[in-house]
């Protein structure tokens, strides 16, 4: 079965702290994933995609195919991280989210 | 940037009536359009997979008579929730992709409410 399964609901840091969300999957094939984000009140927007192996805004995330895993990293949070994050998983053309983790960074 | 608009942002309704979603892809042409469900602090469900010109896919337990997906054009599809019910109550989200592209730009939303 396919499935992204995000296990935090809430993640809460001081501000300058790591940060690392995590999000497995479930995937016979080979897995393309991404993270998006979603700001107070803004629209859902992509923040990485695997296959790019970018840094965005400081954020991270490798894929571990044998752990199944692909865990959003940030050495350094900052309060402007605050946000829903979202795993996907694409999967036949469609996206396949996780649960989401609402990262809040305190001051 | 690639810009997807939903009309109307939000919409209550009284149970039993019809309501009209409009997704639109506004500096770009969008072969595949795709409606999602989203439930408080929860993921976002994908509810149909709608390509230019041709009918809907559905996702699995999704009622296709009660969501009507219409794609007539490259920029814009529609969703209708017919004779709508308070459980249909929930934010809807579209998104929009091109044929050469892997990302999905998302709209930003519509609020229904059905009383």
């Amino acid at each position: 079965a396919q499935r992204v399964t995000q296990p935090e609901k809430l993640l809460s840091v001081f501000k300058g702290a790591p940060v690392e969300l995590k999000c497995n999957y479930s995937y016979s094939g080979s897995p393309e994933l991404f993270w998006y984000v979603q700001y107070s009140r803004q629209r859902l927007q992509l923040l990485l995609r695997h296959i790019s192996r970018e840094s965005i805004k400081g954020f991270t995330a490798d894929l571990n195919k044998g752990e199944t895993s692909f865990h959003l990293k940030k050495p350094f949070a900052q309060e402007e991280d605050s946000a829903m994050y979202y795993c996907a998983l694409s999967a036949g053309g469609k996206l396949i989210f996780g649960q989401g983790t609402t990262l809040q960074v305190k001051p | 940037g690639a810009v997807v608009s939903q009309h109307p942002s939000r919409v209550i309704c009284k149970s039993g009536t019809s309501v009209k979603i409009e997704c639109r892809s506004l500096d770009f042409q969008a072969t595949t359009m795709f409606w999602y469900r989203q439930f408080p602090k929860k993921s976002l469900m994908l509810m149909a997979t709608s390509n230019e010109g041709s009918k809907a896919t559905y996702e699995q337990g999704v009622e296709k008579d009660k969501f009507l997906i219409n794609h007539a054009s490259l920029t814009l599809s529609t969703l209708t929730v017919t004779s709508a019910h308070p459980e249909d109550s929930s934010f809807y989200i579209c998104s929009a992709q091109t044929r050469s592209a892997y990302e999905q730009y998302f709209g930003p939303g519509t609020r229904l409410t059905v009383t």
